[in-house]
């Protein structure tokens, strides 16, 4: 089965810090994505990688950077986290296309900003 | 740059009744189409894809979706609702011209009438 880990299930960071949520995913998958999930609001896409070091910019990028040094590896980052970036986390892998392009999401990190 | 619409934030029906979710997108190459479902505290599933084979896509728990090119949709239906069907819904799409970038719909929540 495909594994998308995320490396913590909740968080809980004050106002400024600099906020490191991790994700790793296990089927060799070009793809990577990070999303925030806000109630009425749906999955918005913050940012995606679709190889090594590459990153594109989302619907929702601003706060936010990324890094993809390994394929299997892509970290979301907070620069100064604030109260508005309170949200649940997901993220998710794909392929690129093919017969199986669809992404499978881990479980989520819900970070609260205080 | 593609889009998803999803029409009604919340959809009610009793027990037994036919299940309509639907889903209008917005691409101007052919896409890849998905229903994902997620229960209460759970993460994403898929329920089923619609990759250019047969337009009529079945998935699991007796869920389906048509692709309509002509009116730009992709609603996902149900014969006859169980009270293990609530849950929320989500419709996305992906593009090969964007690099596989997968956006979302704003969700819709499905709650069933005992």
């Amino acid at each position: 089965d495909v594994k998308v880990t995320q490396s913590s299930r909740y968080l809980v960071k004050r106002t400024g810090e600099k906020v490191f949520l991790e994700c790793v995913q296990d089927m060799d998958h070009e793809n990577m994505f990070w999303y925030r999930q806000d109630p009425g609001l749906g999955l918005r896409l913050i940012y995606f990688s679709y190889d090594v070091k590459m990153k594109e910019k989302g619907d929702i990028p601003e706060g936010y950077s990324v890094s993809r040094e390994k394929k299997e590896r892509f970290s979301l980052i907070l620069e100064s986290a604030s109260t508005n970036q309170t949200s649940m986390y997901l993220c998710a892998s794909s392929l690129l296309g093919g017969a199986n392009p669809e992404a499978f999401f881990g479980q989520g990190t819900r970070l609260t900003v205080v | 740059a593609q889009s998803v619409t999803q029409l009604g934030s919340h959809v009610s029906v009793s027990e037994g009744a036919l299940v309509l979710l639907r889903c209008n997108y917005s691409s101007s190459v052919p896409p890849y189409l998905f229903w994902y479902v997620q229960y209460p505290n759970q993460g994403l599933q898929l329920l089923l894809k619609y990759t250019s084979a047969a337009t009529l896509v079945k998935g699991i728990n007796g869920f389906e979706a048509e692709f309509k090119k002509s009116e730009t949709s992709f609603h996902l239906t149900k014969p006859s609702a169980h009270m293990s069907d609530a849950a929320e819904y989500f419709c996305a799409v992906s593009v090969m011209d964007s690099s596989y970038k997968l956006i979302f719909g704003s969700g819709t929540r499905l709650l069933v009438r005992p």
